[in-house]
């Protein structure tokens, strides 16, 4: 069964505390890593979309990677409006985007 | 700005009182999705249309309907509403199916008394 795991489920940053999310997948036939961030109360927003291992994209203090088995979000000197959830979510066919259940960031001042 | 716009943001509807949300786009997108959010939960599909064919998941309770008149517009109906039900509703559209990302709007936070 096609699973996605994302770990830790939440994570306390000091401001300027670099560190990483992971999210590990199981999913046959992969087109498409992404990830979101999600503010309380509020959609998804868009960050990135890797397709093949080997890949990474980058967006400001944000920086996606992808390997064959997981994938890692790495924030850099985090600021406290980088607090929010993140979300990797896997495409396994045509259509169907399936999210993990995220990780929620928090960086303190 | 072009974007994916949801009214209204809050809707507290009783319990078993149909309820329709809404959603429209200026992305000119051939795709539109519809997701429920429960709280702390990732969000999960529950039907799409590409341009006018409509496509449920298997899974999504027969309680949620949804109609899209034209390109722009789309309509999550919820027939019964359980308390169950209460969630937040998010509305995505991409231009296309394969390898498309996906762009949501604000969201619909649904409240069932």
């Amino acid at each position: 069964e096609d699973q996605v795991t994302q770990s830790p489920e939440a994570l306390r940053l000091q401001e300027g505390e670099s560190s990483s999310l992971n999210c590990s997948y199981t999913v046959s036939g992969l087109r498409g890593l992404f990830w979101y961030r999600q503010d309380p109360g509020k959609g998804p927003e868009f960050l990135f979309t890797l397709y093949s291992a080997g890949e990474e994209k980058e967006k400001e203090r944000l920086k996606a990677t992808l390997t064959k088995k997981e994938s890692f979000l790495h924030i850099t000197a985090p600021k406290p409006e980088d607090s929010a959830t993140y979300l990797c979510a896997w495409r396994s066919n045509d259509y169907k985007l399936s999210f993990g259940a995220g990780t929620t960031v928090t960086v303190r001042a | 700005d072009a974007m994916v716009i949801q009214n209204p943001r809050y809707q507290v509807t009783q319990f078993g009182k149909p309820v329709t949300l809404s959603c429209s786009q200026t992305l000119n997108h051939n795709v539109m999705y519809w997701y429920q959010q429960k709280s702390s939960q990732a969000p999960k599909l529950l039907f799409h249309y590409y341009d006018k064919d409509f496509n449920n998941e298997a899974d999504t309770p027969d309680n949620f309907q949804s109609r899209r008149p034209n390109t722009s517009f789309c309509f999550l109906d919820i027939r019964s509403p359980g308390l169950g039900d209460a969630a937040m509703y998010l509305c995505a559209t991409s231009l296309g199916l394969a390898q498309e990302t996906q762009y949501f709007g604000p969201g619909t936070r649904l409240l069932v008394l």
